[in-house]
């Protein structure tokens, strides 16, 4: 099945600081998500993109389906930004199988 | 109005006993999954039903049954907790499946089980 791995495993940054998170994949895709789960355990639904770029906030996203990887950039950090972001993928043809990497553990210090 | 919502939030039980967690979406969506977070945060699909049919069922134990009584409903069962069952289990839901186009996934607030 479809391999999905994020880094960085864990990243601490200063309120204000930018950052990147990288998820690789191992197959083509047809459905590529970013979530949040924040302190309280709360999945949140970032981004739904198997391909381009969104945007929405201080958040963006970019999906290169060719070369199997996905980036969310999360801009002028915020402490409500800590928690795991998780990146998950659904193969073409594949089973609906939603598969989750392992997480990016993020802590923004005040 | 919550989309997808889950009862309970909090479960904490004996080992041995039998529990059932329910799930609700009132989104319109044909298909409803189950997930589970271990320890370490790992998320992985259980089961996955469209319009009340059973389509993925990963190799968990039998006894956990789920039960989709309507397509806005599924329901997990589980019989005979044991230790290990203690996780976090997530109801989600989707517009359709099968179709080839993919689509975004809703997460319900999540189940916290522990056994004891």
């Amino acid at each position: 099945g479809i391999q999905v791995e994020q880094s960085p495993p864990d990243l601490i940054l200063q309120e204000g600081a930018n950052s990147t998170l990288r998820c690789n994949f191992s197959d083509s895709v047809n459905n590529l998500q970013w979530f949040h789960q924040n302190p309280w355990g709360q999945l949140i639904n970032l981004f739904y993109i198997p391909s381009g770029t969104k945007q929405n906030g201080r958040l963006s996203a970019t999906t290169v389906a060719t070369e199997r990887y996905s980036l969310l950039y999360i801009s002028s950090s915020q402490t409500t930004d800590s928690g795991v972001y998780f990146c998950a993928a659904i193969t073409q043809g594949g089973s609906e199988k939603l598969v989750f990497g392992k997480g990016t553990k993020l802590t923004v210090n005040p | 109005d919550t989309a997808v919502s889950q009862t309970p939030k909090y479960l904490v039980t004996q080992m041995g006993n039998d529990k059932s967690i329910k799930c609700e979406q009132n989104l319109g969506h044909d298909t409803m999954y189950w997930y589970k977070q271990d320890s370490k945060k790992f998320l992985k699909i259980m089961f996955s039903y469209n319009n009340k049919e059973l389509i993925i069922n990963e190799t968990v134990p039998n006894r956990f049954s789920p039960k989709s009584p309507d397509k806005a409903h599924l329901n997990l069962h589980i019989n005979s907790l044991e230790l290990g069952d203690s996780a976090v289990y997530f109801c989600a839901s989707s517009p359709k499946i099968g179709q080839g186009a993919g689509e975004t996934q809703y997460f319900g607030p999540g189940t916290r089980l522990l056994v004891l």
